[in-house]
């Protein structure tokens, strides 16, 4: 099941610059999308979402935008910083799924470097 | 700041057995969620449950597997007949609407 891709497995970025985290998806029944970021032996945490009605949701550092003719979303962290290294999950929801179900891709390790 | 709380953090069981993971969702919450990872691979949704019964359930989520809302504060997932493949860390969701909140995880290892 690759309804939700994330391309790039990892991503190292300099402390104080734009982090930049992609996702695909190809399920346009899609209409709700989320960020995780995930620490080994924790579980996700939610970080930002979007609506299928928007094309930009920002909160703080952190940015999400959503491109629905190229069925692709981006996460912008600006400034980065050290402790933004994780692995960052995209995931979306189907209107179809009445249960909330979320499809997750397969995560893209974030190295924030001072 | 309100979280959702599992328990074991880890459970090691024998093939074959019950096990019953344990969860404390966000207590405002309506919607109630298991999904697992199994090591290297992706977070796979195993069930949703919404007032009180069982709203979406994946093709995982066979007959080995049951959940169940016993009070209004716990949220429980059980496997009856534990196989080698169930190996994986389990992790419970809640939601109010929107966005969903993870737990921390059980790691259940089964030998």
């Amino acid at each position: 099941d690759q309804q939700v891709k994330q391309n790039s497995p990892s991503l190292s970025v300099q402390e104080g610059r734009i982090s930049i985290l992609n996702c695909d998806y190809t399920n346009s029944m899609f209409d709700y999308f989320l960020w995780y970021k995930k620490y080994p032996a924790e579980g996700p945490t939610f970080l930002i979402s979007i609506s299928s009605i928007k094309d930009k949701n920002e909160d703080g550092r952190f940015t999400v935008f959503l491109n629905k003719s190229a069925k692709h979303l981006s996460l912008h962290i600006v400034p980065s910083q050290p402790g933004d290294s994780a692995v960052y999950f995209c995931a979306a929801r189907s209107i179809y799924n009445q249960g909330g179900k979320l499809i997750f891709g397969q995560g893209t390790e974030l190295s924030v470097k001072p | 700041e309100p979280e959702v709380t599992q328990t074991p953090s880890h459970q090691v069981t024998q093939m074959g057995q019950e096990v019953i993971l344990r969860c404390v969702p966000i207590s405002n919450h309506l919607y109630f969620y298991w999904y697992r990872q199994i090591l290297g691979q992706k977070v796979e949704f195993l069930v949703s449950f919404y007032n009180n019964e069982i709203s979406e359930k994946s093709e995982i989520f066979d007959d080995q597997f049951s959940v169940e809302r016993p009070d209004g504060s716990n949220f429980t997932l059980k496997i009856r007949s534990t196989k080698l493949e169930d190996s994986a860390m389990y992790f419970c969701a809640s939601s109010y609407s929107g966005g969903q909140f993870f737990g921390p995880g059980t790691r259940l290892t089964v030998l």
